[in-house]
């Protein structure tokens, strides 16, 4: 079957960093996507993976081990506004997206 | 000028009720989908379509249809509407997924609340 694992909910401080792990087992493997959801509003795009690595991108970086299935998204100088869900979801053979239930990051003071 | 727009935001409804979701893009992209995010906040896709395949998820029920008119529109229609429909619905659009463009990021409509009592 298909499955994407993520930590339901993460806390962390302000101005610290956060790595949100996500695995993942799907029909074929065409990429590993992270989105952002502020409540109440529509997933934005933060990342793209296909090949083993880190891709850097400003504040926000993410790594994927095609072997191990696995894939983390780090976020830096975490800012207030960083209080969101982070959905992983990876592209199956078909090119359609496998989503996990989202990581619901808390950032305090 | 908004990319993906949906009609209508929040949508409460009686049980037995048959509705319709509407979905427009002005990107210009081949793909159009359709969202579920029930309350634990999982995504599921209910549909894809560009215009040559339209491919379901086996889990939908039939009650739920996609029309498109045109490229740049993809409603989705309900009928007899049942509590377990209550959800957020998603419209989301990407240029055509293939082997050469692959990480085709995928824009999400604002979503619709639907609520059927």
């Amino acid at each position: 079957g298909q499955n994407i694992d993520q930590p339901t909910e993460m806390t962390a401080t302000e101005g610290a960093i956060v790595q949100i792990n996500c695995t993942y087992q799907t029909s074929g493997f065409n990429g590993l996507f992270w989105y952002q959801q502020h409540a109440g509003e529509a997933p934005t795009f933060l990342s793209y993976n296909v090949l083993d690595g880190l891709e850097e991108k400003g504040r926000f970086s993410s790594f994927l081990s095609r072997s191990k299935g696995y894939s983390y998204l780090l976020l830096k100088e975490l800012q207030m506004k960083d209080s969101a869900s982070y959905l992983c979801a990876s592209m199956d053979s078909n090119y359609q997206l496998i989503w996990g239930a989202g990581t619901k990051l808390i950032i305090k003071p | 000028d908004t990319a993906v727009s949906q009609t209508p935001k929040y949508l409460v409804t009686q049980m037995g009720n048959d509705k319709s979701i509407k979905c427009e893009q002005n990107l210009g992209h081949d793909t159009m989908y359709w969202y579920k995010q029930d309350s634990k906040k999982f995504l599921k896709i209910m549909f894809s379509y560009n215009n040559k395949e339209l491919i379901i998820n086996e889990t939908v029920p039939n009650r739920f249809s996609p029309k498109s008119p045109d490229k740049a529109h993809l409603n989705l229609h309900i009928n007899s509407l049942e509590l377990g429909d209550s959800a957020v619905y998603f419209c989301a659009s990407s240029q055509e997924m293939s082997d050469n463009q692959l990480g085709e990021t995928q824009y999400f409509g604002p979503g619709t609340r639907l609520l059927v009592l």
